[in-house]
C-alpha cells in the first residue's frame, strides 16, 4: 500500500519565478491537506482540498494556491516567490473531514535563490 | 484559535534514560492531540493521537502521553530512550470544526548521548 508521495524531492528557483508541488495521497484517502515548514520551525498550515475544492485556508497570501483532481491527487502553487518561501513542504492526507488521521508525505524542499 | 506551545527547544538524554516532553495547548473546546516524530529530511510519522476516553494513551515505538485537560498538557514520555529516538518531535492540536486542520508546536529535537 503506497503511503503520500510527493514531487520533486528538492527544487531550487529563483526570486520572482513560480513553482507547482505535487502530492499523491494515500490510497483510499479523498482529502489533501499542505503544511509549510520553515527550517527549525513547526509546520504551519496551508490549506485543505476535498471534493475538488478548497475547504480551509491557513494565514497564506493569494500567492498560495492550489488544485485537487478527480484522482484526489493535489498540486501547490506559489507565486512570485520570495526567499521567505524556501522551506520543506509537505502534504498530508486523509480519509473525509472533519474526521480523519492525516497521514503525511516526505516533504518537498523548495529553496529560493 | 487553538495554540500549541513546546517549551523544551532542545533535550538531552542519555541512553537508556527515561524522557518526557512537554506540550501545552490552547483550544476552546475538547481538543484532539497528536505527537508526531521527523527523522532529519524526513516526513511526519504519528507516535500517538487522543479523541476521547483514557487520558493515557499509548503509540508506536514505547512512546505513550498523558492528556491533563485541567494543565492543558500532553506530554509524551518514554521509560527508557534508545540511540534510534533522536530526532524532531512535534505536539499538535486538531479541531474538527476547523476541518481537522493541525496547529503544531515549535518542536523539541532530542539527542541522545551513548
Amino acid at each position: 500500500d503506497a503511503g503520500v508521495t510527493q514531487s520533486p524531492t528538492h527544487l531550487i528557483k529563483t526570486r520572482g519565478q513560480q513553482v507547482t508541488l505535487r502530492c499523491s495521497p494515500k490510497s483510499g484517502h479523498d482529502t489533501v491537506s499542505w503544511y509549510q515548514q520553515a527550517l527549525g520551525q513547526g509546520p504551519q498550515f496551508i490549506f485543505q482540498y476535498y471534493e475538488e475544492e478548497e475547504r480551509q485556508r491557513g494565514n497564506f497570501p493569494d500567492r498560495f494556491s492550489g488544485h485537487q483532481f478527480p484522482n484526489y491527487s493535489s498540486e501547490l502553487n506559489v507565486n512570485a516567490l520570495l526567499l521567505g518561501d524556501s522551506a520543506l513542504y509537505l502534504c498530508a492526507s486523509s480519509l473525509g473531514i472533519p474526521r480523519g488521521e492525516q497521514f503525511f508525505g516526505p516533504g518537498t524542499r523548495l529553496t529560493v535563490l | 484559535a487553538q495554540s500549541v506551545t513546546q517549551p523544551d527547544i532542545h533535550i538531552t538524554v542519555s541512553e537508556g534514560a527515561s524522557l518526557e516532553l512537554r506540550c501545552n495547548y490552547s483550544y476552546g473546546a475538547t481538543p484532539y492531540l497528536f505527537w508526531y516524530v521527523q527523522s532529519p529530511g524526513q516526513g511526519l510519522q504519528l507516535l500517538l493521537k487522543y479523541f476521547s476516553g483514557d487520558t493515557l494513551v499509548q503509540g508506536i515505538k514505547g512512546f505513550e502521553a498523558e492528556f491533563k485537560r485541567s494543565q492543558s498538557s500532553f506530554n509524551l514520555r518514554k521509560p527508557s530512550v534508545h540511540w534510534s529516538d533522536a530526532a524532531e518531535y512535534f505536539c499538535a492540536v486538531g479541531a474538527w470544526a476547523a476541518g481537522n486542520k493541525l496547529t503544531f508546536g515549535g518542536g523539541t529535537r532530542v539527542l541522545v548521548k551513548p
